[in-house]
């Protein structure tokens, strides 16, 4: 049984780099976020896709984010041009609908440095 | 808009004993949904328990339990006979419908078993 896995699990990057993110989601969800957590904080939505569709972005993801779900599998966040203020987790979740709700089940984050 | 509150940064608790970590939310939606996650220092968001808005009874798992009062607005989790890998950030979210299928988290309690 595998969860949702990340890669790379840490980037360190200079200002004004871009950088890109991916995440496999568990094999039978269908729907796949991402979320942001900085320092002190709980994770902040940015956006989710279900299967292919991006159906829902935050306003936190400015227009250096883009998001993409290719073939309704795995997901890939960049981000270019990358400030100091982009330092934080990147975290992805993934979820199918089921009797009893909705739960979202978390990768274990990429750590992003921007110096 | 929705709103998670946990009002206590930090919890010291010796091992073996109960502890409650409080969260409270706020939506005007009927339909919603609370989660407890576990932040280890790994950075994994570790899903602990669920509990749905017109759910009768509080939810367990082990030794998890949620004190739901839906009148208080109030979902405190309630670890039993804790353990020194009990010591992590801990994490309440709440899913409505006006938010879509996001969850919106709260600032998170650290919780420090001590021996």
């Amino acid at each position: 049984d595998t969860g949702v896995s990340q890669n790379p699990r840490h980037k360190i990057t200079k200002r004004g780099q871009n950088v890109t993110f991916r995440c496999d989601p568990i094999s039978e969800h269908n729907r796949l976020y991402w979320y942001r957590q900085t320092l002190g904080q709980g994770p902040e939505f940015l956006t989710y896709f279900q299967n292919e569709a991006q159906l829902e972005k935050s306003r936190l993801l400015s227009d250096r984010f883009s998001a993409e779900r290719p073939k309704g599998s795995f997901s890939t966040l960049e981000i270019q041009r990358t400030e100091q203020g982009d330092s934080a987790m990147y975290l992805c979740a993934s979820s199918t609908l089921s009797g009893g709700g909705e739960t979202q089940y978390f990768g274990p984050g990429t750590r992003l440095l921007v110096l | 808009a929705q709103k998670i509150t946990q009002t206590q940064p930090g919890m010291f608790v010796q091992e073996k004993e109960a502890v409650t970590l409080d969260c409270t939310y706020d939506t005007s939606d009927p339909s919603y949904g609370l989660f407890w996650y576990k932040q280890p220092s790994s950075g994994e968001m570790i899903f602990l328990i669920y509990q749905g808005s017109y759910d009768q009874q509080n939810a367990t798992e082990g030794r998890y339990s949620l004190n739901f009062q839906k009148a208080r607005k109030s979902a405190n989790l309630v670890i039993s006979a804790s353990q020194l890998g009990d010591s992590a950030m801990y994490f309440c979210a709440m899913r409505d419908s006006f938010g879509n299928e996001k969850l919106t988290f709260g600032t998170g309690t650290r919780l420090t078993i001590i021996p």
